[in-house]
């Protein structure tokens, strides 16, 4: 079954809203990251948190982190326009203290920010 | 300077043919990957290289056949090509090593692959 499943599938805010993106996971982990894609390109790393973390902050960014949940969220404040695209989560299994860098991505959310 | 290149950024072909797929990274990292992002938008790992050894090898059929001729390039060849092989295809790279937490990855532009 997948690793990273994320909710809402997608959102549609207004500019200087809030957004929030939560994901869930099933398996002890390293790390969870937060990519950004926009239409038609790559993905951008956004953030990371650690297992041993349970908040980070970069910029207008939130992410949480709860493991006992097995759950993370990030929080995008005081949305733009040009925040406008999809968001992955990605998880990096852990594995005994072996770690390939093997991600496991969600479905990601596609978040619309309407000027 | 791109720091993940890879090319062509649109590849159409016919069913049955054989291409491949070129990537590059200048950022000296270690470790590369290919992914499969399908319709959906789904993204999952194929394989991953550490310094030109094959460390990652998920379940992807034996038609594809990554090759690292050195630390800086990954490239994807596809043999045989099916109409389900249809995705955008990512290279990726990380500047860990095996033993290493991952840390960001950094993703190429991508590949879109059609297969008619």
């Amino acid at each position: 079954s997948q690793q990273g499943e994320e909710d809402p599938q997608a959102l549609s805010i207004q500019e200087g809203e809030n957004a929030t993106m939560n994901c869930s996971y099933k398996t002890s982990i390293n790390n969870l990251q937060w990519y950004r894609q926009n239409s038609g390109r790559g993905l951008v790393h956004l953030i990371l948190i650690r297992s041993n973390e349970r908040e980070k902050h970069s910029g207008r960014l939130r992410v949480t982190l709860d493991t006992s949940k097995k759950s993370s969220s990030l929080l995008i404040t005081a949305s733009r326009a040009a925040d406008t695209a999809s968001y992955f989560c990605a998880t990096e299994a852990y594995a005994g203290g072996t770690s390939y860098g093997k991600l496991t991505f969600g479905q990601g959310t596609i978040l619309t920010v309407h000027p | 300077d791109t720091a993940v290149s890879q090319t062509p950024k649109y590849l159409v072909t016919q069913m049955g043919n054989d291409k491949s797929i070129k990537c590059e990274q200048n950022l000296g990292h270690d470790t590369m990957y290919w992914y499969k992002q399908d319709s959906k938008k789904f993204l999952k790992i194929m394989f991953s290289y550490n310094n030109k050894e094959l460390i990652i090898n998920e379940t992807v059929p034996n038609r594809f056949s990554p090759k690292s001729p050195d630390k800086a390039h990954l490239n994807l060849h596809i043999n045989s090509l099916e109409l389900g092989d249809s995705a955008v295809y990512f290279c990726a790279s990380n500047p860990g090593g095996i033993l290493a937490s991952t840390d960001t990855q950094y993703f190429g532009p991508g590949t879109r692959l059609t297969v008619l």
